[in-house]
């Protein structure tokens, strides 16, 4: 997506860790947000970050840095399971209106 | 569940045709947001609508057009349909605009064209 980057894949192991980067450039921000999309399914919300640090949510955590137009979502204790496209949105004004603009996605691979 | 519901699920249509894609929100959520996703590809923003208005247009095409309704369902309609219009439509839905709050995507429309 214009103007927010993210990586095209990673590969990791079973139980390791992963940190998926994402960095923007938007004026008006209003939220970063992460999903996690199985391929041909809808994307499913992970979590949501509208101010600094980090929020936890179990094996999931999101960080932001507002001043850098950055985030990251890192992944614990990987599961088979994990192995999809992880989103990175951001909610700003993209030149065309206050609107949820996403990412291209990281697709993770977890290798058993 | 995310409480976002789009219908149909599937559809398959002749190049040429025009089709309409339902999106109801979660309740109390006043915008829905249109995206398509054509195969291994991002998700590019198509169009918003806040409260029955047209808030912002992304990569719509002028073949393309949406609603949303007083009830706040949106149909997004696609006419003179081309293959290359082949995709995974997805609305989502958040209570407001600016707001700070969570957005949630449905489960998606694919649309194939033959």
């Amino acid at each position: 997506g214009q103007n927010i980057d993210q990586p095209t894949e990673m590969t990791a192991t079973e139980g390791a860790i992963v940190q998926i980067n994402c960095t923007y450039q938007t004026s008006g921000f209003n939220g970063l947000f992460w999903y996690q999309q199985h391929a041909g399914e809808a994307p499913t919300f992970l979590s949501y970050n509208v101010l600094d640090g980090l929020e936890e949510k179990g094996r999931f955590s999101s960080f932001l840095s507002r001043s850098k137009g950055y985030s990251y979502l890192l992944l614990k204790e990987l599961q088979m399971k994990d192995s999809a496209s992880y989103l990175c949105a951001v909610r700003g004004d993209w030149g065309f209106g206050n609107v949820l603009h996403c990412g291209s996605g990281t697709q993770v691979i977890v290798l058993p | 569940d995310s409480g976002v519901t789009q219908t149909p699920k599937h559809l398959i249509t002749a190049t040429g045709q025009r089709v309409t894609l339902r999106c109801s929100p979660r309740s109390g959520d006043l915008s829905v947001y249109w995206y398509q996703q054509s195969l291994d590809q991002g998700l590019q923003f198509l169009i918003h609508y806040y409260n029955g208005e047209e808030r912002a247009k992304g990569n719509i095409l002028e073949r393309f057009s949406a609603q949303q309704f007083p009830d706040l369902h949106s149909e997004l309609n696609l006419s003179s349909l081309e293959l290359g219009d082949s995709a995974l439509y997805f609305c989502a839905s958040s209570v407001g605009v600016g707001t700070n709050t969570e957005a949630f995507f449905g489960q998606g429309t694919r649309l194939t064209v033959v």
